[in-house]
């Protein structure tokens, strides 16, 4: 089944514990992107990759960091989190540069406390 | 910097009738993308439609279309005889292609279909 997947769902943490939270995708996209969403603030994308080894910050890049060793693989890492970067991150993969359809994961909901 | 707005944070239609929500954007690009996502109650992010900015003709799906004014910068969104699987967030959504892919979303329109 061609999917996005993302782990944890879920996590809880606290301020300044690293975490990584994974996604990947098997549709042998090129275009990989991050979004957090919060309300009233809809969307904003984090980061996102046009290919392996090419990533760039979207609007809200601070406190993130994002690599792209593989095709498949797009994890998004918080090296210090912060309370502020409690959220719903979605990870979106789509074959062409992100003018074609984007498949977002389920998303993973962040606490930090 | 590009904006996106979406000035109707709720929105109610009867089943059957048909609904449409707003979206305006600001941009100095003339060449990019524009795309309404759903998402329903169990968070998942579904597109519903895509516009390309250089194509004058207004993009359909089923009972979805939309009416695109460059001019203007507008691009609304039309459900025709609404469902009740219908219920749901709405996000209108701007991609640009330079210097990269780069997407900005609306603060999103919940439309409840009424049975």
């Amino acid at each position: 089944e061609a999917q996005v997947t993302q782990n944890p769902r879920y996590l809880i943490t606290v301020t300044g514990k690293k975490l990584t939270v994974t996604c990947s995708q098997n549709m042998n996209h090129e275009y990989m992107s991050w979004y957090r969403q919060d309300p009233g603030l809809g969307l904003r994308q984090i980061y996102y990759s046009m290919n392996v080894e090419v990533t760039d910050k979207g609007d809200v890049p601070e406190g993130y960091k994002v690599s792209r060793k593989e095709k498949r693989n797009f994890p998004l890492i918080l090296e210090s989190p912060s309370p502020n970067q409690t959220s719903l991150y979605f990870c979106a993969s789509s074959l062409d540069r992100g003018t074609d359809t984007q498949y977002f994961g389920p998303g993973t909901r962040l606490t930090v406390l | 910097a590009q904006t996106v707005t979406q000035s109707q944070p709720e929105m109610s239609v009867q089943e059957a009738e048909t609904v449409t929500l707003s979206c305006t954007y600001d941009t100095s690009e003339n060449n990019y993308y524009l795309f309404w996502y759903k998402q329903p109650p169990s968070r998942q992010m579904i597109l519903v439609i895509r516009q390309e900015a250089y194509k004058q003709q207004n993009a359909t799906e089923n009972r979805f279309s939309v009416n695109f004014q460059k001019a203007a910068k507008s691009f609304s969104l039309k459900i025709s005889d609404s469902q009740l699987g219908d219920t749901a967030m709405y996000f209108c959504a701007f991609m640009k292609h330079i210097p990269g892919n780069q997407f900005y979303f609306g603060t999103g329109t919940s439309l409840t279909v009424i049975p």
